[in-house]
């Protein structure tokens, strides 16, 4: 059974700093992760989508990477903002869901960055 | 020029009604999908329908159902609602299983 966990449960830093969060998943069989936002009272907004054969993708000043063999993935934030204080969701797409919508997400790291 | 919308945004009700929840997405998309968050922010997959058709019910009181009156749309019908439905339900859609998905904003559903 597939379990998807998020390391820290939250965490707080100043403005600036680089900063990573963590996600690991018990299962390698996977078609794709996804990262997700989510703002208080808020939706999920899709951050980066990473295949199962890619390392990393990169959008601005996010960077994920992807180690299907080892169960990991984490997402860097450059020089973060007050603005990037949100929950942080990742997501896998388990290998033999085809079409479905089985993603197995991930508790979530609840981030602030401070001024 | 919203992708996924749902209405209402926040429902209160009593245990017993029956209540319904609306979700539209304009992006396109074959499949669409209603998930569920807990209190503990945990978000499991409740539907997914691709092209009006149901393709998973992830052990899901059969007191749930959804409706598809088209590619567009999939609507989530509550009936006999009990306490442990208070939830955020999410509305989801994709374009296939290797795209990024559009989530709406939820409906924060309070049964008292």
């Amino acid at each position: 059974k597939q379990e998807v966990t998020q390391i820290p449960a939250a965490l707080s830093v100043p403005e600036g700093e680089n900063l990573v969060l963590n996600c690991s998943f018990t299962d390698s069989a996977i078609y794709n992760l996804q990262w997700f936002r989510q703002d208080p009272g808020k939706g999920l907004t899709s951050l980066l989508l990473i295949q199962s054969s890619q390392r990393e993708q990169t959008s601005g000043r996010l960077n994920a990477s992807l180690d299907k063999s080892s169960g990991r993935s984490t997402l860097y934030i450059a020089a973060s903002q007050p603005g990037d204080s949100a929950t942080y969701l990742c997501a896998v797409r388990p290998q033999g869901s085809g079409n479905t919508g089985k993603l197995i997400f991930g508790q979530g790291t609840t981030l602030q960055v401070k001024p | 020029d919203t992708a996924v919308s749902q209405t209402p945004k926040y429902l209160v009700t009593q245990m017993g009604n029956d209540k319904s929840i609306k979700c539209e997405q304009n992006l396109g998309h074959d499949t669409m999908y209603w998930y569920k968050q807990d209190s503990k922010k945990f978000l499991k997959i409740m539907f997914s329908y691709n092209n009006k058709e149901l393709i998973i019910n992830e052990t899901v009181p059969n007191r749930f159902s959804p409706k598809s009156p088209d590619k567009a749309h999939l609507n989530l019908h509550i009936n006999s609602l009990e306490l442990g439905d208070s939830a955020v339900y999410f509305c989801a859609s994709s374009q296939d299983y290797t795209r990024a998905w559009h989530f709406g904003p939820g409906t924060r559903l309070t049964v008292l």
